[in-house]
């Protein structure tokens, strides 16, 4: 079945970086869209930015130009995002989804905590 | 951006009976070809999103029949006709018709 698997929690200092996997299956990687949404604890759903996996071409929210950047390795089907510069407000689950104007599925949720 | 504002916020709904959630854009959704790039997600507790509807009244695959959506240009609407239990959790409506996609606040639904 069509599955985005993500790589386990993270804790992270102030100022650190944090990258993220999102390893498909089930489906061709290079032929749909990925998508990273992040969720603070008990907050709503935040549009990161998104990656086309065959060309690699991407596009991020406003509010992550320069501090996120979504790569991909298509030789084992992940796509990674890395947000650099972490604060405290960073602490949230990040999510992948798969799809261009469609969300599904989406990955399990990665935990990142930035703290000192 | 694209503003996404759903309500109620809160929906106490009694198993069994019907539960409303409205959404509104802050601009038209409907794209140059006439989609309307509008969907629902559901969220239960401790898990991701899944995706319920989409194009405003398309149920995904496996979704139950209780599950409907309906609207036009910026007014959409997710009706679940008998609440179930496993119902519970919160509910989101997302725009796709540009970058960046945005979601509503949330409308959790619980049992009274």
């Amino acid at each position: 079945q069509v599955q985005l698997v993500q790589s386990g929690a993270e804790v992270k200092k102030p100022g650190a970086s944090v990258k993220v996997s999102c390893k498909a299956s089930g489906y061709s990687f290079t032929s749909y869209d990925i998508n990273w949404v992040r969720q603070a604890t008990g907050q709503g759903l935040e549009w990161m930015g998104w990656m086309n996996p065959n060309s690699g071409n991407t596009g991020y929210a406003q509010k992550f130009q320069g501090r996120v950047t979504i790569t991909r390795n298509t030789s084992i089907s992940t796509a990674y995002m890395e947000l650099s510069s972490l604060r405290s407000e960073d602490t949230a689950v990040y999510y992948c989804a798969k799809g261009t104007r469609t969300f599904d599925p989406w990955g399990q949720g990665t935990l990142v905590t930035v703290s000192s | 951006d694209i503003v996404m504002t759903q309500t109620p916020l809160t929906s106490p709904v009694t198993l069994g009976q019907p539960a409303s959630i409205s959404c509104r854009s802050s601009q038209s959704l409907v794209d140059s070809e006439g989609n309307t790039h509008l969907s629902w997600l559901q969220q239960r507790p401790g898990q991701p999103p899944r995706l319920l509807i989409y194009r405003i009244s398309k149920r995904f695959s496996g979704v139950p029949d209780r599950f409907s959506g309906s609207g036009v240009g910026t007014d959409f609407t997710l009706k679940i006709s008998r609440v179930e239990a496993e119902d519970v959790g919160v509910y989101y409506c997302m725009q796709a018709k540009q970058f960046p996609r945005t979601f509503g606040q949330g409308t959790k639904v619980e049992i009274k």
